[in-house]
């Protein structure tokens, strides 16, 4: 139980095209799902934590303008990297939990973006 | 700054040895703290959730416990199988998950 499916999980695009993300939850719904980003030799560092049917909170730094979170359903939420350059090449993980944001959260396998 | 450090960064294992690796985090306002095994092409795995301070979780070989006063954890794992290599993640909560660099781990044949 508990998987999270992720696509792609790799896309290549040119500078200035949008490209989106999507984050399923296959066999349980997830009340809160979160985007992380890990640049590489770093760890993963949370961009944003969304709740169904609400407004997505963005942490400092993030530009919400740019990464746009949709999170329209209790299984699936997208992440799109709007006008992308190649400062936004990175490795793209969602995880989502079942409760109110406390308890174990379950990954998808990432998508690595890149952005020529 | 909110760190989460875990050492070491790598490490080869013979297969059959045992191994433990630490992840040390804040003392102050502590709430959770993750484990998670992370194959390559695969999604991370939660491995453990620990809450309380002595808190000492065990899955099949792999074990962890928690010392929330010092602020470190540290994750063993007993008689080492090739499936074991993997990078093993810790994550701190307080608000939100903060994550370590994680530790790669390799078992040799």
């Amino acid at each position: 139980g508990a998987v999270v499916s992720q696509h792609p999980s790799r896309v290549i695009c040119k500078s200035g095209t949008s490209v989106k993300i999507e984050c399923r939850s296959l066999d349980f719904q997830a009340t809160t799902m979160f985007w992380y980003r890990q640049f590489p030799k770093q760890s993963l560092m949370l961009m944003a934590t969304s709740n169904e049917g609400s407004k997505a909170t963005y942490e400092q730094g993030v530009e919400k303008d740019k990464f746009l979170i949709n999170h329209a359903s209790l299984t699936l939420s997208t992440l799109t990297v709007t006008s992308a350059h190649p400062e936004d090449s990175s490795f793209y993980i969602c995880s989502a939990t079942e409760g109110q944001g406390t308890d174990t959260q379950y990954f998808g396998p990432g998508t690595r973006l890149t952005v020529l | 700054i909110l760190n989460v450090e875990q050492s070491p960064q790598s490490l080869h294992v013979q297969e059959g040895d045992s191994t433990n690796f630490t992840c040390s985090f804040p003392s102050s306002n502590f709430y959770a703290l993750h484990w998670y095994r992370w194959e390559t092409a695969k999604s991370p795995e939660a491995l453990f959730v620990m809450t309380l301070n002595g808190d000492e979780k065990k899955k099949g070989r792999i074990s962890a416990t928690l010392n929330t006063k010092e602020g470190y954890s540290y994750l063993y794992i007993k008689g080492s199988q090739p499936e074991d290599s993997a990078t093993y993640l810790c994550a701190w909560r307080a608000q939100k998950l903060v994550f370590g660099q994680g530790t790669r781990l390799t078992i040799n044949p």
